[in-house]
């Protein structure tokens, strides 16, 4: 039961550079989203996606992008790192609903340097 | 817009002690609630769910009742225990928001730690 999972666990950049974070589930979910976790700032909202070619953005989506060609898989792009998107990144999916539980991945710690 | 407080923490507790983690909402419609924990090392794992007014969730001894008079769904545990050590997370869906199913709006999260 793979569930969610996310690739690469943990990755250093430098400013300017580009990188996908992958993220892939296995469980059939319309619903899938990026959030960033912060200190002392719980899970924010990147970006979401209720099925296959529709997203949409979420909370603190500057600087990122995502894309949804298929149902299974849900990557982040990072445009041009930037030191403040030092963070460690979840990927979730659920069913569409609003009692449904939310699955994570197990992260991926960024540095930006 | 939607927002979940917590509790500031972090908590420090001694095994067998009793738990409560605070946790207050805002939201425009009728929310469902939820306790998401997470271990060291790992993602979130959903503990428990609530999903109308007087709804009491449980999973492992944890229990949170979703009250709508005090927009409350605070976290308890009658005897902790060195294993429950991890991060709490409140979070609630309300999709009456004008956002999409599934979407969830979280708190900063309780660093819990229990000793021996």
């Amino acid at each position: 039961n793979a569930g969610v999972t996310q690739t690469p666990k943990f990755q250093v950049l430098k400013t300017g550079q580009s990188m996908t974070l992958q993220c892939a589930q296995d469980m059939n979910h319309e619903y899938m989203s990026w959030y960033r976790q912060d200190p002392g700032m719980g899970l924010r909202l990147i970006h979401y996606s209720v099925g296959a070619g529709i997203t949409d953005q979420g909370e603190v989506p500057n600087g990122y992008n995502v894309s949804r060609s298929t149902t299974e898989d849900f990557p982040l792009r990072l445009l041009s790192a930037a030191p403040s998107q030092t963070s460690v990144y979840f990927c979730a999916s659920s069913s569409l609903g609003q009692n449904t539980e939310a699955f994570f991945g197990q992260g991926t710690r960024l540095t930006v340097v | 817009g939607d927002s979940v407080t917590q509790m500031e923490g972090p908590v420090t507790l001694s095994e067998e002690a009793f738990l409560t983690i605070n946790c207050t909402y805002t939201a425009t419609g009728y929310p469902s609630l939820f306790w998401y924990v997470q271990y060291p090392g790992e993602g979130l794992q959903l503990l428990l769910k609530a999903t109308k007014a007087d709804d009491k969730g449980s999973n492992k001894g944890f229990e949170a009742t979703y009250r709508k008079e005090t927009t409350s769904f605070h976290l308890e545990k009658g005897s902790v225990q060195v294993s429950d050590s991890a991060v709490y997370f409140c979070a609630l869906s309300d999709p009456a928001g004008g956002t999409s199913y599934g979407k969830l709006t979280f708190g900063q999260g309780t660093i819990l730690t229990v000793h021996p």
